[in-house]
């Protein structure tokens, strides 16, 4: 399709689990963000990757939070050793990177996770 | 570091009505700022952003905001309210075009 993607679009795991969230961005598009949406909060951000600069990783709230972005398109959020307060909607958003000022973001349409 | 405030949770038009969405900021440095739209479950989706220029930005489905330096706000307004306008509305800032903060967001409920 044209838009960003995710997968899954629901998961329930079990408290202490690991847990994976796929994201595939929009073709061409160079940035990529990942953000958390809780009940009654905004958005979060977590992390932010552009090309193949290092990524700024200053919003992931613990070391149990990684991500990575294999080939400049695809990524991934791991979350390990999941904990009940990890429970929310995560996003996927990302832009074609073009200098001069924020280019759009295109959001997927999210991955909500439970911890049970 | 940046912030974002949304005042109202939750707000109330009657459909043809005034909608006016409050949106106030913290930067120390020229912001940008967005508005973005989530309909019931669906993805979020730019209604509107300012960069630099004019301070009235018009977005899509005949909504504007206006960016006001003095005030730190940029308030998100639509003459009349239509029923298909009831969703959640996000304001965002960002200084550096890299890093976004978004606000807690308020849902926006239209009454026939």
């Amino acid at each position: 399709g044209a838009g960003v993607s995710q997968s899954p679009s629901n998961k329930v795991t079990e408290k202490g689990k690991d847990v994976e969230l796929r994201c595939d961005p929009i073709s061409g598009h160079t940035a990529l963000y990942w953000y958390r949406q809780s009940l009654g909060q905004g958005l979060e951000f977590l992390i932010y990757f552009q090309g193949n600069s290092a990524p700024d990783k200053s919003g992931l709230p613990s070391d149990r939070f990684s991500a990575e972005r294999t080939g400049g398109s695809v990524s991934t959020l791991t979350i390990q050793r999941t904990q009940q307060e990890d429970s929310a909607v995560y996003l996927c958003a990302s832009s074609s990177g073009l200098a001069g000022g924020p280019s759009t973001q295109y959001f997927g349409p999210g991955t909500r996770l439970t911890v049970l | 570091a940046q912030s974002v405030t949304q005042l109202g949770s939750h707000v109330s038009v009657s459909e043809g009505a005034l909608v006016l969405l409050r949106c106030n900021y913290s930067s120390s440095v020229p912001p940008y700022l967005f508005w973005y739209v989530q309909y019931p479950n669906q993805g979020l989706q730019l209604l509107l952003k300012y960069t630099t220029g004019a301070t009235l930005v018009k977005g899509i489905n005949g909504f504007e905001a206006e960016f006001k330096k003095s005030e730190t706000s940029f308030h998100l307004t639509k003459p009349s309210a239509h029923m298909s306008d009831a969703a959640e509305y996000f304001c965002a800032v960002s200084d550096t075009g890299n890093q976004f903060y978004f606000g807690t967001g308020t849902s926006l409920t239209v009454i026939p």
